[in-house]
This record gives C-alpha cells, structure tokens and sequence, in this order.
C-alpha cells in the first residue's frame, strides 16, 4: 500500500538546522511531485511548496524562499525539507504530500 | 495570490442532521478544488477532489458541489467519527488553503 513515512520530532535552539526527511513506499517515487505543508500549532495548513521528483527542482512559496531547502535521494525514494537559522516561528508540524496521500507528519520544536 | 475563505469556521451539529460547510475563492479557480478532513493529531485525509469526485474509500455522505468561486462540502447525515477541521484547498494557481471549520457534534 502506498505511505508516506516521515521521521521522528526534532527539538532544536533558535539558529540552529534541520532535515527532516519523507520515505514514500508503495509506488513509484517518480511519478508524483511531493509537497510540503506547514502546520502551526493550533493553526491551519500552508503549502510551503513542491519539488519535482522526476528532475529535482524545487518550487517555494513566497513565504518559504528563504531557509528552506527541498531536495531528493531518489534511488531511496526519499524527499528531505531542512530548514537553516531555525528561529521561534518555525515551530510547527511539517507534512509532506503528494496530495492524495499524506505523511503523518514532523514535530519541530525551537526554543532556547 | 489566491484567497479562500471557509465557513463558518466553527459548526455544531447533531447526529444525523445534514451538514454544508462553504469555501470561496477570491477569483475563478474553475473546478480545482480539493477537501481535506483533518482530526485532532493526525495528517489530513482527502475526501474530495475537482470540487466534485469523492476519493475512493470515502463515506458516500460526503458529497461537494460548486465550480468558479463557490464551493460546498455537504455531509448528508453527520456521524460522531465526522468529528474533525475540514480544509478547502486550492490548485488552480499555486495551492492555497482555506483557513477551516471545526466541526463538532451537539
């Protein structure tokens, strides 16, 4: 069956990096471009933007063209988002999707 | 950009009653249009795709209509497990989601 599997919930300090990575199993990796979703707490979802699998080029969204980062390791079928200078704003929860089909999500906590 | 505004962002309802939750773009985004039913701690799940085509594995109570700027998501008779945010989102230009409405049972 098709999945999304995302990896565990990262704690970090204000400066700091992090790659959180999206394993998708259960059908072809390069058929679907895969998104990225932020969720606040206690907020609704922003779509953060989306790489294509086949080439790699990424596409961000205004509010995300600045430290974050798309990128592929296709022979894993694995997607990573990592975000630098990590500061208070970017704790939330970070999906990836291929629309249909939704990992189940990262917990990123930045506090000092 | 694209603006979609969702109501009303909080409902209460019965069991069995008929339920119609709105979404409105701010310009034509013709048919392309998905709904998304997020419970508490979990990823969303699609329920709706092209404003209209219901997502295999879907309830058949869950229904949505509408094409340009107004968009409905009906659900015929609500079930305690109906309990959740439901999102629009939109993939006519870039992708925008609706802001949501919590749904809760009475």
């Amino acid at each position: 069956q098709i999945q999304l599997v995302q990896s565990g919930p990262e704690l970090k300090k204000p400066g700091e990096s992090v790659k959180i990575s999206c394993k998708a199993s259960g059908y072809t990796f390069t058929d679907y471009a895969m998104n990225w979703v932020k969720q606040a707490p206690g907020n609704g979802l922003k779509w953060m933007g989306w790489i294509n699998t086949q080439t790699g080029k990424p596409t961000y969204a205004d509010d995300f063209k600045q430290r974050f980062v798309f990128s592929l390791e296709t022979s894993a079928s694995t997607a990573y988002l990592q975000i630098n200078n990590l500061n208070i704003e970017d704790t939330a929860t970070y999906f990836c999707t291929r629309g249909d089909y939704w990992g189940q999500g990262v917990m990123v906590t930045v506090s000092s | 950009d694209i603006q979609m505004t969702q109501s009303p962002s909080f409902l209460s309802a019965s069991v069995g009653d008929r339920v119609t939750l709105s979404c409105k773009a701010s310009q034509n985004i013709n048919k392309y249009l998905a709904w998304y039913q997020q419970k508490l701690g979990e990823a969303p799940k699609l329920l709706i795709y092209n404003a209209n085509s219901l997502q295999t594995g879907i309830p058949s109570r869950f229904s949505g209509s509408g094409s340009g700027t107004d968009f409905t998501l009906t659900i015929s008779s609500l079930q305690p497990e109906d309990v959740a945010t439901y999102f629009c989102l939109q993939h006519n230009s870039w992708f925008t989601f609706g802001s949501g409405t919590k749904l809760e049972i009475k």
